[in-house]
């Protein structure tokens, strides 16, 4: 019964790729984010969605896509894979007032 | 730069001590929140103080604010082995989106 859960866990691979990131809540949140912590622990917002509509989107390339099919759901995207993208990734949750986020456990990005 | 800053970076002190984390901001708030971070986990709510509040309690916790000084802290009392993590103060904008601006972060090391 994990609150907020990413697949997968790691994630290993070449530039130039695309690959997907997944991320659902069961808390019945109306609210998802996507944060992104590099290598020094830094954490920056990427995206937000509030019930399926994008409400933050921070200035990130065009290489990143969120989709969010439903309130319960927050895929990232990410194209043309870049050496700089290798980081870890979090996906959050919370109520519309985003007093209290609930984290995933990230996803660990490498690009070589 | 809308970060905030954390000092000290990194903290070493022994179970059963008092650990004091501080954490500056540069722009207004609606709230302001302190999170943990075990390694290689995700973050994890602990404590909310909003703009109108000067203190907070929670257990061990205790969380001050100066509006005034843009400044907040974090006390961590009768210290264990297993509060050894990352703390992170994050701000919440005005604009109530949810959007947070996480600090920079104290490494905090509990020795048994």
């Amino acid at each position: 019964d994990t609150a907020v859960s990413q697949t997968p866990k790691y994630l290993v691979t070449q530039m130039g790729n695309d690959k997907s990131i997944k991320c659902e809540q069961n808390l019945g949140h109306d609210t998802m984010y996507w944060y992104k912590q590099d290598s020094k622990k830094f954490l920056k917002i990427m995206f937000s969605y509030n019930n399926k509509e994008l409400i933050i989107n921070e200035t990130v390339p065009n290489r990143f896509s969120p989709k969010s099919p439903d309130k319960a759901h927050l895929n990232l995207h990410i194209n043309s894979l870049e050496l700089g993208d290798s980081a870890v990734y979090f996906c959050a949750s919370s109520n519309i007032h985003g007093n209290e986020q609930f984290f995933g456990p990230g996803t660990r990005l490498t690009v070589l | 730069s809308q970060q905030g800053e954390e000092d000290p970076q990194a903290l070493s002190i022994q179970e059963g001590e008092n650990a004091t984390m501080n954490c500056s901001y540069k722009t207004s708030i609606n709230n302001l929140q302190w999170y943990r971070q075990n390694s290689g986990r995700g973050l994890v709510h602990l404590i909310l103080i909003r703009s109108n509040e000067r203190e907070k309690h929670s257990g061990r916790l205790r969380v001050t604010l100066d509006t005034s000084k843009k400044s907040s802290s974090l006390l961590i009392t009768a210290s264990r082995a297993a509060d050894t993590a990352s703390y992170f103060c994050a701000t919440g904008t005005p604009s109530n989106t949810g959007k947070l601006i996480f600090g920079q972060g104290t490494t905090l090391q509990v020795k048994p």
